[in-house]
């Protein structure tokens, strides 16, 4: 265990539903990350928050919209996805202007797009 | 833009061997470079940190070297063991950013 947890850790949608994809961390971190990871590609960064701040948009597009309430959670909106949008999702979290430290990073969530 | 290689993208080996994984990268301006373990389904494990101003850095059978000026990495996996297979992940966070760009990975098997 990292100390990241994620919910739901699998996930079945349509392409017109809306879901909510979660992120907690109680590592007392004040830097969380959303990345992608798709078959056959590195793993992709999409957001970055610091301090419940947006310092970081990796040109995502916006049918997928975080919302960082705290500096514990870290959600990701989903709304009208594609099927090239099915991808593990992990999470991560660091202590806030440590680039000098490593992320934690959680499970995943692993989203399937119908 | 910064690009991380793995290569090769799998390897099988029998119980016993010491490994070399390798990992290239094309900007030398980073912070640090980090190994990552995933194993089937999950998340990522960070193995080993190496800050762009060291050379090595061990944690008990693994040791990871640092040539920034070649963009060169190598993590040493010694006396391999079944539970050492996994996706190996090598990763830098470049200079002035906080972005980690990762390599597409390395699976090991390692059989009994």
């Amino acid at each position: 265990e990292t100390g990241v947890t994620q919910t739901p850790r699998h996930l079945v949608m349509g392409m017109t539903n809306k879901k909510s994809l979660k992120c907690e961390q109680h590592l007392g971190h004040n830097a969380m990350y959303w990345y992608k990871q798709s078959a056959k590609k590195p793993l992709e960064l999409m957001f970055v928050y610091n301090f419940k701040e947006q310092t970081e948009n990796n040109s995502v597009p916006s049918r997928f919209s975080p919302e960082c309430p705290n500096s514990s959670h870290l959600f990701l909106h989903l709304h009208t996805l594609q099927p090239e949008d099915s991808a593990l999702y992990l999470c991560a979290s660091r202590p806030a202007g440590g680039l000098t430290d490593t992320q934690y990073f959680g499970p995943g969530t692993r989203l399937t797009v119908l | 833009k910064q690009e991380v290689t793995q290569i090769p993208a799998a390897l099988s080996v029998p119980e016993g061997e010491n490994l070399v994984l390798n990992c290239s990268f094309t900007d030398s301006a980073i912070y640090n470079l980090q190994w990552f373990r995933q194993d089937p389904g999950k998340g990522l494990t960070s193995l080993l940190l190496i800050q762009s101003s060291q050379r090595e850095q061990t944690s008990g059978r693994l040791n990871a070297s640092l040539d920034k000026s070649s963009g060169r990495s190598t993590l040493y996996i010694a006396a391999s063991q079944p539970g050492d297979s996994a996706t190996y992940l090598c990763a830098v966070v470049q200079g002035g950013s906080e972005k980690l760009v990762f390599g597409k990975g390395m699976k090991l098997t390692v059989n009994p």
